[in-house]
C-alpha cells in the first residue's frame, strides 16, 4: 500500500524550531519529488515547499523562505522539513505530498496524488 | 508569483443537481491546473490533473475543461459524498499555490 506518515510536529514557542519528517513506503522513494502543504486551523491549502527526486532542486513559498529547509533520505524513504525561528502564523497542519509527473505531447504535468495524515503544528507562547 | 482565485467561495445544492466551480489564474498557466477534494478531518484527495484529466478511481461524474487562465470543475450529478470543500492547484510554476476553496454544502 502507497503511504506517506507524517511525524515531529508539536507545540514550540515564537522563535524556535522543529524537524518534521515524512516516512514514505509502498512506492519507490526516489522516482518522485515531494511537496510539504499546510492547512492552518479553518483555513486552505497552503503550498510550503517542494523538492525534486534527489533533492538538488528545491521551491519554497515566500511565507518561509529563508526560515525553513526542505531535504529527503532517499535511502530511508524519508523526507524532511527542517522549521526555524517559527512563528504564531505557521500555526498549522503538516501534510506531505507525492509529486506525480505525467508526460504528454501537451508538456509535463507535475499535481499531488498521495498524501500524508499530517502532522499538527503550533507556535504558541 | 501567480494566484488563484475560485468561485464561489460556498455553493449550495441538492443531490442530483450539477455544480460548476470556477477557477481562475492570475497570468496563463496552459494546463498546468489541478483540483481536489477534502472532507473534513481528511487530507485532500486528488480529483483532476492537467486540467481534464480524471484521476485513476475518480468517478466519472466529475470533469475538469479550460486552459490559460479560465478554469472549471464541473460534477454533473450531486452524490451525498460529494459534499465537501474544493480546491484548484496551479503546477506551471513554483511556488504553487491552491485557490482559497469552495465549499459545497447541502442545500
Amino acid at each position: 500500500e502507497v503511504q506517506l506518515v507524517e511525524s515531529g510536529g508539536g507545540v514550540v514557542r515564537p522563535g524556535g524550531s522543529l524537524r518534521l519528517s515524512c516516512a514514505a513506503s509502498g512506492f519507490t522513494f526516489d522516482d518522485y519529488g515531494m511537496n510539504w502543504v499546510r492547512q492552518a486551523p479553518g483555513k486552505g491549502l497552503e503550498w510550503v515547499s517542494g523538492t525534486n527526486w534527489n533533492g538538488g532542486s528545491t521551491g519554497y513559498a515566500d511565507s518561509v523562505k529563508g526560515r525553513f529547509t526542505i531535504s529527503r533520505d532517499n535511502a530511508k524513504n524519508s523526507l524532511y522539513l527542517q522549521m526555524n525561528n517559527l512563528k504564531a502564523e505557521d500555526t498549522a497542519l503538516y501534510y506531505c505530498a507525492r509529486d506525480r509527473l505525467t508526460v504528454v505531447v501537451t508538456g509535463y504535468y507535475y499535481y499531488m496524488d498521495v498524501w500524508g495524515k499530517g502532522t499538527t503544528v503550533t507556535v504558541s507562547s | 508569483d501567480i494566484q488563484m482565485t475560485q468561485s464561489p467561495s460556498s455553493l449550495s445544492a441538492s443531490v442530483g443537481d450539477r455544480v460548476t466551480i470556477t477557477c481562475r489564474a492570475s497570468q496563463s498557466i496552459s494546463r498546468y491546473l489541478n483540483w481536489y477534494q477534502q472532507k473534513p478531518g481528511n487530507a485532500p484527495k486528488l480529483l483532476i490533473y492537467a486540467a481534464s484529466s480524471l484521476q485513476s478511481g475518480v468517478p466519472s461524474r466529475f470533469s475538469g475543461s479550460g486552459s490559460g487562465t479560465d478554469f472549471t470543475l464541473s460534477i454533473s450529478s450531486l452524490q451525498p459524498e460529494d459534499f465537501a470543500t474544493y480546491y484548484c492547484q496551479q503546477s506551471y510554476s513554483t511556488p504553487y499555490s491552491f485557490g482559497q476553496g469552495t465549499k459545497l454544502e447541502i442545500k
